[in-house]
């Protein structure tokens, strides 16, 4: 069974200054890794997404993400955080067995506040 | 960019009551989901569908869910007798083919039930 856990699920940071949301999960096979963000009143956007190869990822909005086998992690960053980066954001995993074909599991997730 | 659609937005009913959800997933993709998200609470998963068949369900999904693709379009999602408990925003979600291919969402579907 796999699983996540999101440490904090409320950050708050100042505008400018770096952005850091924890991940971490468990698989029992080489997961699928994804973090998605929720602003109000949508749905779930994918920022960016960890299958094979490089183990730094690049999404938009100028997050990235890196994948970190040994410690089963998986941590969101931006270096400089903006006012419309206040959301929520999900991490969330998958593997690519079984007739379900690319479930997901997500974690808590974590409430980002941006302050001036 | 193609998107998920989702109808309605909000929908108020009464417990006891059968609601369905409906969703267009994008055109080309394969594999349909729902999810739900109480308020609060992380995001679960109810059920997967592909080849016109649930692949898989949650515990959440007992006999009161019900899933459907009546046609080339649109997939639904039924609650034959609602219960309190299903107050939840309802997200469903469509994926093309391809290993790691991400899951692309509604907007969700706000249910309260009364």
């Amino acid at each position: 069974a796999q699983s996540v856990t999101q440490l904090g699920s409320h950050v708050s940071v100042s505008e400018g200054a770096l952005v850091l949301l924890r991940c971490n999960y468990s698989s029992s096979v080489p997961p699928y890794l994804f973090w998605y963000v929720q602003y109000p009143n949508q749905g779930l956007q994918l920022l960016l997404k960890y299958t094979t190869g490089a183990t730094l990822v690049k999404g938009i909005n100028g997050f990235e993400a890196e994948f970190k086998k040994s410690e089963t992690s998986f941590h969101l960053t931006k270096p400089s955080a903006h006012m419309s980066d206040a959301a929520e954001y999900f991490c969330a995993v998958s593997d690519f067995m079984g007739a379900a074909g690319n479930k997901l599991t997500f974690g808590g997730g974590t409430r980002v506040l941006v302050k001036p | 960019e193609p998107e998920v659609t989702q109808t309605p937005s909000h929908q108020v009913t009464q417990m006891g009551q059968e609601v369905i959800l409906r969703c267009v997933p994008i055109s080309n993709h394969l594999y349909f989901y729902w999810y739900r998200q109480i308020l609060g609470q992380k995001v679960e998963f109810l059920v997967s569908f592909y080849n016109n068949e649930i692949s898989e369900k949650s515990e959440i999904f007992d006999d009161q869910f019900s899933v459907e693709r009546p046609d080339g379009s649109n997939f639904t999602l039924k609650i034959r007798s609602t219960k309190l408990e299903d107050s939840a925003m309802y997200f469903c979600a469509s994926r093309g083919t391809g290993e790691g291919s991400p899951l692309h969402f509604g907007n969700g579907t706000r249910l309260t039930v009364t």
